[in-house]
Order: C-alpha cells, then sequence, then structure tokens
C-alpha cells in the first residue's frame, strides 16, 4: 500500500523558514517523480514544485522561485521542502504527492506564517 | 485565477447524473491528459480518473471522464450522498514556468 507521511508543519513567523518532510513507502520511491502541492484555507489546490526520479531536475511555480527548495534523498525513501523567506500567502496545507500529476497523496501539513 | 476554469458549484438529488466541466487551452488540456480528484471534507485529495477517462481500482464505474479539444468533463451517475465533495481537474501545461495546472475546485452538493 502506497503511504505518504508529511511532518515539519507548524507556526512561523513571516520572514522564517521551515523544512518539511515526506516519508514515502509501498513503492519503489526512486522511480518516480514526486511533488509538493499546497492548498490555502478554504481554496483549491496549487502546485509547488516537482522533482525527477534523481533530483537532476527541479520545477516550481512562480510565486516560490528563489525562496523553496525541493530535495530527495532516495536511500531514506524521503521527500524535503525546505521553505525560506516565508510570507503570509505561504499559510497553507502542504501535501506531497506522487509523480507530476499526482496519482497518490499524503494527509497534508498545516503551515501557518503568522506574527 | 486558476489556469483551468471549473464552475465554483453543482449540485443534484440522489439518483441524478451530474456533469463537472473544465475549461483550458491548447497549452494545457490541449495538449495534454487530464486528471480528477475528488476530496471529502478535511481530507486529501484523492486520484478518481486519470488519462482523461481512465479509472483506478477501486472508483465506482459511476464515476467517468471525457475530453474534447481544450476542455474536460467528469460525469457521475447514480449520484449519491457520499459524492458530496470537492472535484479538482489538472493537467500539465507546456507554457513557460507554468508546468502542472489545477482548477479552482468545484463544490458539489447531492440535495
Amino acid at each position: 500500500e502506497v503511504q505518504l507521511v508529511e511532518s515539519g508543519g507548524g507556526l512561523v513567523q513571516p520572514g522564517g523558514s521551515l523544512r518539511l518532510s515526506c516519508a514515502a513507502s509501498g513503492f519503489t520511491f526512486s522511480s518516480y517523480w514526486m511533488s509538493w502541492v499546497r492548498q490555502a484555507p478554504g481554496k483549491g489546490l496549487e502546485w509547488v514544485a516537482n522533482i525527477k526520479q534523481d533530483g537532476s531536475e527541479k520545477y516550481y511555480v512562480d510565486s516560490v522561485k528563489g525562496r523553496f527548495t525541493i530535495s530527495r534523498d532516495n536511500a531514506k525513501n524521503s521527500l524535503y521542502l525546505q521553505m525560506n523567506s516565508l510570507r503570509a500567502e505561504d499559510t497553507a496545507v502542504y501535501y506531497c504527492a506522487r509523480t507530476t500529476i499526482p496519482d497518490y497523496w499524503g494527509q497534508g501539513t498545516l503551515v501557518t506564517v503568522s506574527s | 485565477q486558476s489556469v483551468l476554469t471549473q464552475p465554483p458549484s453543482a449540485s443534484g438529488t440522489p439518483g441524478q447524473r451530474v456533469t463537472i466541466s473544465c475549461s483550458g487551452s491548447s497549452s494545457n488540456i490541449g495538449s495534454n491528459t487530464v486528471n480528477w480528484y475528488q476530496q471529502l471534507p478535511g481530507t486529501a485529495p484523492k486520484l478518481l480518473i486519470y488519462s482523461n477517462n481512465q479509472r483506478p481500482s477501486g472508483v465506482p464505474d459511476r464515476f467517468s471522464g471525457s475530453k474534447s479539444g481544450t476542455s474536460a468533463s467528469l460525469a457521475i451517475s447514480g449520484l449519491q450522498s457520499e459524492d458530496e465533495a470537492d472535484y479538482y481537474c489538472a493537467a500539465w501545461d507546456d507554457s513557460l514556468n507554468v508546468y502542472v495546472v489545477f482548477g479552482g475546485g468545484t463544490k458539489l452538493t447531492v440535495l
């Protein structure tokens, strides 16, 4: 059974940093593109970033370029999202998802950016 | 403002058939396949339809998808109360700086 479990969310002040993690199991992690998708409170889904199987290609939505970094550790079956210079508009539930157009999703982790 | 356009709401009575549309452009729906997701209240999205009209294992055949040109549709037949949820379409976009786009979501109410 495919499982994706996010962690690392929480309350952070504007300008602060946070690192999200996603532990994957139930499939061959190193064979799949992986993605982060977010959902602001009461709003729709927004793709944030994705990363190729070997980490050699990474893509980001314009609003996070230069602030967020997606990475992965295939030996640990883990996906990460380093978020710096956080803004109020980054407040959202962040989902880890398998493949570029997701087929499996984690349960999400809430990031709140507020003073 | 989402790149893919969906109606914000839809409704139907139990047993009815409802459709939800998703309108895009030549750079996304027009040249790539469409996925549909169901998001029940307070839960993560779940894949409902992939590659325009394919159902993952376990998804009832009451759910079907189609695509024509730059638009796609999700149809739900034999509507049930447990179908009340938010539905999203998604597609790859070939435009510069845009890779994956979602619709704004449609809230389906079962009356």
